[in-house]
């Protein structure tokens, strides 16, 4: 079946650093990639998405972009600030089941210090 | 503003006793989820539901119980079978296009004593 894999945390950086998150897929199809972000206490939401080869989404100064040769769908920031602070889910959409379910990665936690 | 209501937010229970997650969404949306999440941990599927008066197991159903009687709504009981059932629990709901993701709740943190 289809899955995500994405860098453990926690990752720990400095404000108006560089951030990047890997995450690489796989899929028997042509799935949908999708960035979450999720805040201490909350429920996730969507922060970014690509539908096809080379689309690269972006939100917040948020990017990825959607490369099938690689199987990567890679979360970066030019300059993070402290409120980034959350855990960060790399997710797809199974191309395996015929329901609409999307397959997460495992999450990375993020903090930024002042 | 369209969305998903999850109620209570935080909710208490002794042990042994049968528990039911309120959630509600407004956004025409055909299917709905449930996710458990633990402290650190990612996201496991427990029930969804793809259409009205039908639904399917997750990854870890066993303790849990769900109906599907109204499009909007998607209640899920913890039953005393479950054995671990302090988490938190996040339902989501998508429409039938793969590429617009899952909308979430703001969860409901439950804690038996």
């Amino acid at each position: 079946g289809d899955s995500v894999t994405q860098m453990e945390g926690p990752v720990t950086l400095s404000e108006e650093a560089f951030l990047t998150i890997n995450c690489t897929y796989t899929a028997t199809g042509y799935p949908s990639l999708f960035w979450y972000v999720q805040y201490p206490g909350e429920g996730l939401q969507l922060l970014l998405k690509a539908t096809k080869a080379d689309d690269k989404g972006s939100n917040k100064g948020f990017e990825a972009t959607y490369r099938k040769e690689t199987t990567s769908f890679h979360l970066e920031k030019g300059s993070v600030q402290v409120s980034d602070s959350a855990v960060y889910f790399c997710a797809l959409s199974d191309t395996y089941s015929s329901a609409s379910k999307i397959i997460f990665g495992s999450g990375t936690r993020l903090s930024i210090r002042p | 503003d369209g969305g998903i209501t999850q109620s209570p937010k935080y909710l208490f229970r002794k042990e042994g006793q049968n528990v039911t997650l309120s959630c509600e969404q407004n956004l025409n949306h055909d299917a709905m989820y449930w996710y458990r999440q633990d402290p650190g941990q990612g996201l496991r599927l427990i029930y969804y539901s793809q259409i009205v008066n039908d639904f399917q197991k997750g990854d870890i159903a066993e303790g849990y119980s769900v109906s599907r009687e109204k499009k909007e709504s998607f209640p899920l009981t913890v039953t005393s079978a479950q054995k671990n059932p302090t988490a938190f629990y996040l339902c989501a709901s998508s429409p039938p296009d793969r590429s617009y993701g899952y909308t979430f709740g703001s969860g409901t943190r439950l804690t038996v004593v």
